[in-house]
Protein backbone atom coordinates (compact mmCIF):
# COMPACT_ATOMS: atom_id res chain seq x y z
CA UNK A 1 0.00 0.00 0.00
CA UNK A 2 1.28 3.73 -1.05
CA UNK A 3 1.12 5.94 1.30
CA UNK A 4 3.63 8.28 4.35
CA UNK A 5 5.04 6.67 7.11
CA UNK A 6 6.32 8.93 10.49
CA UNK A 7 8.47 7.49 13.03
CA UNK A 8 8.76 7.02 16.11
CA UNK A 9 4.78 8.01 17.21
CA UNK A 10 5.73 9.04 20.30
CA UNK A 11 9.45 10.24 20.98
CA UNK A 12 10.66 11.93 24.35
CA UNK A 13 13.44 14.32 24.76
CA UNK A 14 15.86 16.43 27.80
CA UNK A 15 15.97 19.84 26.68
CA UNK A 16 18.95 20.80 25.10
CA UNK A 17 19.30 17.82 23.06
CA UNK A 18 18.88 17.67 18.64
CA UNK A 19 16.41 15.17 17.56
CA UNK A 20 15.26 14.09 14.08
CA UNK A 21 11.97 13.21 12.83
CA UNK A 22 11.59 10.72 9.78
CA UNK A 23 9.08 11.21 6.87
CA UNK A 24 9.24 8.66 4.33
CA UNK A 25 6.32 8.38 1.46
CA UNK A 26 6.40 5.03 -1.34
CA UNK A 27 3.75 7.39 -3.60
CA UNK A 28 6.24 8.99 -6.06
CA UNK A 29 4.92 12.92 -4.74
CA UNK A 30 7.80 15.08 -5.64
CA UNK A 31 6.17 18.05 -3.03
CA UNK A 32 6.90 17.31 0.96
CA UNK A 33 5.95 19.43 3.89
CA UNK A 34 6.61 19.26 7.67
CA UNK A 35 3.63 20.68 9.55
CA UNK A 36 3.56 21.55 13.62
CA UNK A 37 0.18 21.36 15.56
CA UNK A 38 -0.50 22.23 19.06
CA UNK A 39 -3.51 21.16 20.95
CA UNK A 40 -6.40 23.25 19.53
CA UNK A 41 -4.64 24.35 16.98
CA UNK A 42 -4.46 24.13 13.42
CA UNK A 43 -1.27 23.62 11.28
CA UNK A 44 1.38 25.93 10.93
CA UNK A 45 4.15 25.55 7.85
CA UNK A 46 7.47 24.56 9.02
CA UNK A 47 9.71 23.57 5.88
CA UNK A 48 8.94 22.14 2.26
CA UNK A 49 10.54 21.14 -0.04
CA UNK A 50 9.04 20.47 -3.87
CA UNK A 51 12.03 18.58 -5.51
CA UNK A 52 14.95 16.57 -4.39
CA UNK A 53 18.26 18.63 -2.92
CA UNK A 54 15.76 21.72 -2.10
CA UNK A 55 13.43 23.33 0.25
CA UNK A 56 11.96 26.10 1.53
CA UNK A 57 11.51 27.74 5.17
CA UNK A 58 7.42 27.95 5.84
CA UNK A 59 6.47 30.41 8.67
CA UNK A 60 7.79 29.17 11.83
CA UNK A 61 11.36 27.59 10.28
CA UNK A 62 13.57 28.99 13.05
CA UNK A 63 14.88 26.30 15.74
CA UNK A 64 14.21 23.53 12.79
CA UNK A 65 16.16 21.97 9.74
CA UNK A 66 15.74 19.94 7.14
CA UNK A 67 17.31 17.59 4.40
CA UNK A 68 15.60 16.33 0.91
CA UNK A 69 18.90 13.69 -0.41
CA UNK A 70 15.95 11.44 -1.98
CA UNK A 71 12.71 11.97 -2.88
CA UNK A 72 11.49 9.49 -0.82
CA UNK A 73 12.34 10.94 2.45
CA UNK A 74 11.87 14.39 3.98
CA UNK A 75 13.07 14.26 7.80
CA UNK A 76 12.71 17.07 10.25
CA UNK A 77 15.31 17.69 12.92
CA UNK A 78 13.93 20.06 16.05
CA UNK A 79 17.50 21.36 17.53
CA UNK A 80 18.31 22.82 20.48
CA UNK A 81 17.25 26.13 19.57
CA UNK A 82 13.76 25.84 18.80
CA UNK A 83 12.10 27.13 22.26
CA UNK A 84 9.23 25.27 22.66
CA UNK A 85 9.85 22.14 21.05
CA UNK A 86 6.94 19.62 22.60
CA UNK A 87 4.16 19.64 20.11
CA UNK A 88 2.31 16.81 16.98
CA UNK A 89 4.01 17.01 14.24
CA UNK A 90 3.14 16.20 11.00
CA UNK A 91 4.41 15.40 7.56
CA UNK A 92 2.57 15.30 4.20
CA UNK A 93 3.47 15.00 0.74
CA UNK A 94 1.61 15.86 -2.80
CA UNK A 95 2.54 15.72 -6.40
CA UNK A 96 3.94 18.80 -7.68
CA UNK A 97 0.91 19.97 -10.14
CA UNK A 98 -1.73 18.81 -8.35
CA UNK A 99 -3.47 18.41 -5.06
CA UNK A 100 -4.22 15.78 -2.67
CA UNK A 101 -1.84 16.29 0.12
CA UNK A 102 -1.84 13.49 1.97
CA UNK A 103 -0.65 13.14 5.36
CA UNK A 104 1.37 10.82 8.19
CA UNK A 105 0.16 9.28 11.15
CA UNK A 106 2.15 11.98 13.10
CA UNK A 107 4.98 12.09 15.45
CA UNK A 108 4.23 13.28 19.17
CA UNK A 109 7.44 15.04 20.21
CA UNK A 110 7.70 15.71 24.46
CA UNK A 111 10.88 17.63 25.81
CA UNK A 112 11.63 18.25 29.31
CA UNK B 1 -2.40 36.17 0.28
CA UNK B 2 -4.18 33.36 0.03
CA UNK B 3 -5.89 32.10 2.98
CA UNK B 4 -9.11 30.69 4.27
CA UNK B 5 -11.60 31.10 7.79
CA UNK B 6 -13.59 28.81 8.83
CA UNK B 7 -16.10 28.90 12.08
CA UNK B 8 -14.77 28.43 15.39
CA UNK B 9 -15.41 25.61 17.50
CA UNK B 10 -16.26 23.64 19.40
CA UNK B 11 -19.55 22.45 18.20
CA UNK B 12 -21.30 19.83 20.00
CA UNK B 13 -24.04 18.00 18.51
CA UNK B 14 -26.91 15.66 19.10
CA UNK B 15 -26.80 12.61 17.23
CA UNK B 16 -28.70 12.78 14.22
CA UNK B 17 -28.51 16.78 14.54
CA UNK B 18 -27.57 18.38 10.79
CA UNK B 19 -24.18 19.75 10.52
CA UNK B 20 -22.90 23.03 9.13
CA UNK B 21 -19.32 24.11 9.13
CA UNK B 22 -18.25 27.14 7.74
CA UNK B 23 -15.42 28.02 4.94
CA UNK B 24 -14.76 31.19 3.48
CA UNK B 25 -11.54 31.89 1.38
CA UNK B 26 -9.42 34.59 -0.27
CA UNK B 27 -7.29 33.43 -3.01
CA UNK B 28 -5.44 34.91 -6.23
CA UNK B 29 -6.23 32.60 -8.73
CA UNK B 30 -8.96 29.37 -9.28
CA UNK B 31 -8.31 27.51 -6.53
CA UNK B 32 -9.29 23.89 -5.80
CA UNK B 33 -11.02 23.12 -2.15
CA UNK B 34 -10.59 20.61 0.44
CA UNK B 35 -12.09 19.45 3.53
CA UNK B 36 -9.55 17.16 5.75
CA UNK B 37 -10.71 15.36 8.92
CA UNK B 38 -8.62 14.49 12.05
CA UNK B 39 -9.61 11.80 14.59
CA UNK B 40 -7.20 12.21 18.09
CA UNK B 41 -4.06 11.51 17.45
CA UNK B 42 -3.78 10.64 14.05
CA UNK B 43 -2.93 12.52 10.90
CA UNK B 44 -5.26 14.16 8.61
CA UNK B 45 -7.50 12.12 6.27
CA UNK B 46 -8.85 14.07 2.88
CA UNK B 47 -12.80 13.85 3.30
CA UNK B 48 -14.16 15.65 0.50
CA UNK B 49 -12.69 17.90 -2.63
CA UNK B 50 -13.89 19.84 -5.34
CA UNK B 51 -11.65 21.31 -8.00
CA UNK B 52 -13.94 24.06 -9.87
CA UNK B 53 -16.73 26.35 -8.98
CA UNK B 54 -19.81 25.10 -8.76
CA UNK B 55 -18.65 21.20 -8.10
CA UNK B 56 -19.99 19.83 -5.07
CA UNK B 57 -17.56 17.19 -3.41
CA UNK B 58 -19.37 14.53 -1.44
CA UNK B 59 -18.19 11.18 1.07
CA UNK B 60 -19.80 9.71 3.97
CA UNK B 61 -22.77 11.56 3.98
CA UNK B 62 -20.48 14.84 3.59
CA UNK B 63 -21.47 17.45 0.95
CA UNK B 64 -19.49 20.97 0.47
CA UNK B 65 -20.57 23.07 -2.60
CA UNK B 66 -17.55 25.01 -4.43
CA UNK B 67 -19.43 28.85 -4.65
CA UNK B 68 -17.35 31.06 -6.38
CA UNK B 69 -19.70 33.89 -5.82
CA UNK B 70 -19.38 33.89 -2.40
CA UNK B 71 -15.70 32.53 -2.08
CA UNK B 72 -17.40 29.51 0.43
CA UNK B 73 -16.86 25.74 0.84
CA UNK B 74 -19.37 24.99 3.47
CA UNK B 75 -19.65 21.24 5.21
CA UNK B 76 -22.70 20.01 5.66
CA UNK B 77 -23.78 16.57 6.88
CA UNK B 78 -27.68 15.45 7.61
CA UNK B 79 -27.35 13.29 9.97
CA UNK B 80 -24.37 13.01 12.19
CA UNK B 81 -23.37 10.19 14.10
CA UNK B 82 -20.84 9.88 17.52
CA UNK B 83 -18.25 8.17 14.93
CA UNK B 84 -18.13 12.06 13.48
CA UNK B 85 -16.71 13.50 16.32
CA UNK B 86 -13.11 14.65 15.19
CA UNK B 87 -11.35 17.82 14.01
CA UNK B 88 -12.62 19.13 10.71
CA UNK B 89 -9.89 21.74 8.59
CA UNK B 90 -11.03 23.52 5.37
CA UNK B 91 -8.23 24.04 2.66
CA UNK B 92 -7.06 25.27 -0.09
CA UNK B 93 -4.40 24.78 -3.14
CA UNK B 94 -3.58 27.50 -5.67
CA UNK B 95 -1.78 26.96 -8.34
CA UNK B 96 -1.22 30.68 -8.56
CA UNK B 97 1.19 30.53 -5.35
CA UNK B 98 2.83 26.58 -6.58
CA UNK B 99 0.23 24.55 -5.26
CA UNK B 100 0.64 25.67 -2.24
CA UNK B 101 -1.99 24.34 0.24
CA UNK B 102 -3.16 27.23 2.92
CA UNK B 103 -5.19 25.29 6.11
CA UNK B 104 -8.25 26.72 8.40
CA UNK B 105 -7.75 26.50 11.76
CA UNK B 106 -9.83 23.42 12.63
CA UNK B 107 -13.17 22.87 13.93
CA UNK B 108 -13.61 20.66 16.64
CA UNK B 109 -17.29 18.71 16.51
CA UNK B 110 -18.39 16.46 19.14
CA UNK B 111 -21.58 14.18 18.73
CA UNK B 112 -23.58 12.85 21.73
CA UNK B 113 -25.72 9.84 21.99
Amino acid sequence: DGGITQSPKYLFRKEGQNVTLSCEQNLNHDAMYWYRQDPGQGLRLIYYSQIVNDFQKGDIAEGYSVSREKKESFPLTVTSAQKNPTAFYLCASNARDRGVQYFGPGTRLTVT
Amino acid sequence: GDSVTQMEGPVTLSEEAFLTINCTYTATGYPSLFWYVQYPGEGLQLLLKATKADDKGSNKGFEATYRKETTSFHLEKGSVQVSDSAVYFCALSDRNTGNQFYFGTGTSLTVIP
